[in-house]
């Protein structure tokens, strides 16, 4: 069975500080990877995806995610934070049909 | 157009009673999946229907249950309830099934279980 995980469980940053948050999965197969941000009381929203090609995406609100293949990493960026990008982030994978395996999660506070 | 919508958004049911929720996922999206989302556990898959079909299925008890709707409405029902079945359900929606598709989520219903 695939897995995803998720290192970092949660990550305190000032605003305009660089991001990154770490994604690794287990399956070995195509694979489609994903980045869903829950904002506190929301419900679960894209933020971006790979399904094939060009391995660095970039997505919504300036976040941009790389895919590399032989370290099985889907790791997110952003070059500057803000305050509103205080968050949980979700990694999950897809190898197959629609469902999704998720990471634990990621809870990012950003100060003021 | 409007997104999936879930409802009750929520609920508060007892011990050994059974809850059923339903969800309507985007105009013509035909495929639902659920999950349940608890503090302890994170987001775990519970089944996906296309076309009125379950197609998969994660593990969970059989007290789990779900069905899709020829409008591709879906519900899911859990009989017997436990405190630990307290959590988020989730409802997502995809155009189709297969690699290369997106999922949108509803806001989810929040069951609690006394």
């Amino acid at each position: 069975a695939q897995s995803v995980s998720q290192h970092n469980h949660h990550v305190i940053l000032s605003e305009a500080a660089s991001l990154e948050l770490g994604c690794n999965y287990s399956y070995g197969g195509t694979v489609n990877l994903f980045w869903y941000v829950q904002y506190p009381g929301q419900h679960l929203q894209l933020l971006l995806k790979y399904f094939s090609g060009d391995p660095l995406v970039k997505g919504i609100k300036g976040f941009e995610a790389e895919f590399i293949k032989s370290k099985f990493s889907f790791n997110l960026r952003k070059p500057s934070v803000q305050w509103s990008d205080t968050a949980e982030y979700f990694c999950a994978v897809n190898n197959a049909g629609n469902m999704l395996t998720f990471g634990g999660g990621t809870r990012l506070m950003v100060k003021p | 157009k409007a997104g999936v919508t879930q409802t009750p958004r929520y609920l508060i049911k007892t011990r050994g009673q059974q809850v059923t929720l339903s969800c309507s996922p985007i105009s013509g999206h035909r495929s639902v999946s659920w999950y349940q989302q608890t503090p302890g556990q994170g987001l775990q898959f519970l089944f996906e229907y296309f076309s009125e079909t379950q197609r998969n299925k994660g593990n969970f008890p059989g007290r789990f249950s779900g069905r899709q709707f020829s409008n591709s409405r879906s519900e899911m029902n859990v009989s017997t309830l436990e405190l630990g079945d307290s959590a988020l359900y989730l409802c997502a929606s995809s155009l189709v099934v297969g690699l290369n598709t997106e999922a949108f989520f509803g806001q989810g219903t929040r069951l609690t279980v006394v």
